[in-house]
Parts: C-alpha cells; structure tokens; sequence
C-alpha cells in the first residue's frame, strides 16, 4: 500500500544551525502538507503546497521555515536557523484530488534542537 | 481559525466496555476525517464521512456525522487494549483544502 515516508526518523542539532527534513508524497498525489507536534499538545498546521507553490501557511511558519519540492518526488522542510522551542514531531502529509481530500501522514521526524 | 472541541480528553475503559468519542464545533464542514495516533507515529487515517447524517462502521468502530455537518461521534464497541491510542478529528478550513485542522484529541486507553 502506498505509503509517505520521511527521513530521517530522528534528528538531533544543535540551536542555531540548519535542518532539513525530507518527505516522499505518495506518487500520485497533488497536495502536500507539513505539520508539527510539540510534545503533548496538538497536531499543528504549517503550510500546504500545491501546483509548486505555498497555498497556505500558519503564523507559526515564519521566515525561518521554507518549504520546496526539488524534484519529482521529495518535499522538504527546511528551518534556517532552528531554536529550542523548534523541538517537536513534523509530520508531512500527502492527498490527491477528491471530494473528500484524504490526508495522509508520514511516520514523521522527531527533531531535537539541544 | 476553526476549533473542534473534542471531549472527554482522556478516558480510562477495561477491555469489553463501550464508549463514545465526540468531536464538536460551531463550523459546518464539507467533511470530517477521523484519525488514531499512537505514540512517536503518524496519524493514520481511519475514516472520512461527508454527508449529513452519515454512518460508517469499520469492525468495532462506528462513525456518525451530525446531520447539520458541525459534528462527529465515534463509537467503539467491546473495546480492546489493541484500540489503546489518540483519537483525532480533523477537518478543512472553508478554504477550500489547504489547510487541515485537528481536534484537541481524545487519549483512550483500554486495560485488559
């Protein structure tokens, strides 16, 4: 069954330095999205991509987030410069075309600002 | 920013015992989608309802949508530790599908 995948499942930097996480869609699908969980508190909206471009974003993905689709098939997450309170669970999270616009999440990327 | 209160947060249940889940708002929604998170992993989407009134059962789990389209009821039926786990709604902002919002959750846990 398809599936999203990201990697890597665990990151670990040091505040201040640059992070990129990595995210493949499901082959077949349009809309991407990334989300984040804090420990303990609520899965939250970052941004959604679409036809190559952001189609929405959160006040939470400020500057310091981007996003891109480099090729074909990856989706990436990039925070320049990452901060403590940055520490959290992101999941991306892929659908298709359809009237219901099912979203489907990756196992998602601890990462861990120290 | 839509809001889907669900309730209880948390609930304690031994194996065998029944239960409902409610996921309520004041936004009318073209769908809600139902998701259980276990820990460290990804939602993994377990329904989506769309019309008003509507029913779906998957085994033991039984989804309603309200009729006015504000809310959702999850039932499961002779609970198992196995159905242990975070049980979100989630639903799109009237924007048109950009941006999917989750509930506030509901922490389950079934002890045998």
């Amino acid at each position: 069954e398809p599936e999203v995948t990201q990697t890597p499942s665990h990151q670990v930097t040091q505040m201040g330095q640059e992070v990129i996480l990595r995210c493949v869609p499901i082959s077949n699908h349009l809309y991407f999205y990334w989300y984040r969980q804090i420990l303990g508190q609520k899965v939250e909206f970052l941004v959604s991509f679409y036809n190559n471009e952001i189609s929405e974003k959160s006040e939470i993905f400020d500057d310091q987030f981007s996003v891109e689709r480099p090729d074909g098939s990856n989706f990436t997450l990039k925070i320049r410069s990452t901060k403590l309170e940055d520490s959290a669970m992101y999941f991306c999270a892929s659908s298709k075309i359809s009237s219901e616009r099912e979203a489907f999440f990756g196992q998602g990327t601890r990462l861990t600002v120290v | 920013t839509q809001l889907l209160e669900q309730s209880p947060q948390f609930l304690s249940i031994q194996e065998g015992e029944n239960l409902t889940v409610y996921c309520n708002s004041s936004s009318v929604f073209s769908s809600l989608q139902w998701y259980r998170q276990e820990p460290g992993e990804g939602p993994v989407l377990l329904v989506t309802v769309v019309t008003g009134g509507e029913v779906k059962k998957l085994k033991r789990l039984t989804f309603q949508f309200g009729d006015a389209r504000k809310d959702s009821s999850l039932h499961i039926t002779a609970a198992q530790p196995g159905d242990t786990g975070l049980y979100l709604c989630a639903a799109y902002e009237n924007t048109g599908f950009q941006k999917l919002v989750f509930g506030t959750g509901t922490r389950l846990l079934v002890s045998p």
